[in-house]
């Protein structure tokens, strides 16, 4: 079965860090980019950034809300993706999931993990 | 950045009806659309991609078009099961982005 599972999330404080994992079976991981979106309760889907495929560089993009306070990573030998938060704050709090697309296709965003929650609160 | 707007933000219909949303965006990303369904507490499912391909399994009421800046999703008879929030997602400039959503809800 081709699925996602996300894993890491929990309550933290502001400032504090936490490392969420995204683990991949059932396909390809390495084909694949992956991205990561985030739903605030109560609100709607934002884009939180992406890591590309290693054939095309495993490079990264972010959304200016979490630029250099987040970092994505990937490990294909493992299947994979890890999504580090730092200097988090209240407003972070949110369901996050991975999801996988490709990159020079309009397709992807087929597979969503089932999401794994973040509290900041002091 | 590229601003997808989504129109209307909110509607009551009834069993039956015909739905259009319709998604601009601020410029060209040619047909890289995708069209999301999620219902309260649930991951968001894809319905469309590319603009106008249907996910397999999704019913054939479902259909979407558009190129460009300018794209819509039709439910052509609505069902009980397709209440719910629907979002479109633009992933052709970076920073990718969602519409702000549409609440299809109960007449």
């Amino acid at each position: 079965e081709v699925q996602l599972v996300e894993s890491g999330g929990g309550l933290v404080q502001p400032g504090r860090s936490l490392r969420l994992s995204c683990t991949a079976s059932g396909f390809t991981f390495g084909d694949y980019a992956m991205s990561w979106v985030r739903q605030a309760p109560g609100k709607g889907l934002e884009w939180v950034g992406f890591i590309r495929d290693k054939a095309h560089g495993g490079t990264t993009e972010y959304a200016a809300s979490v630029k250099d306070r987040f970092t994505f990573s990937r490990d294909d030998s493992k299947s994979v993706a890890y999504l580090q938060m730092n200097s988090l704050k209240t407003e972070d709090t949110a369901v996050y999931y991975c999801s996988r697309h490709y990159l020079v296709l309009p397709d992807g965003f087929d597979i969503w993990g089932q999401g794994t929650v973040v509290t900041v609160s002091p | 950045d590229i601003q997808m707007t989504q129109s209307p933000s909110a509607m009551s219909a009834s069993v039956g009806d015909r739905v259009t949303i319709t998604c601009r965006a601020s410029q060209g990303i040619s047909n890289y659309l995708a069209w999301f369904q999620q219902k309260p507490g649930k991951v968001p499912k894809r319905l469309i991609s590319a603009a106008s391909s249907l996910q397999s399994g999704v019913p054939s009421r479902f259909s979407g078009s558009g190129s460009g800046t300018e794209f819509t999703l039709t439910i052509s008879s609505l069902q009980p099961e397709d209440f719910a929030t629907y979002y479109c997602l633009q992933h052709n400039g970076y920073p990718f982005t969602f519409g702000p959503g549409t609440k299809v809800d109960i007449k």
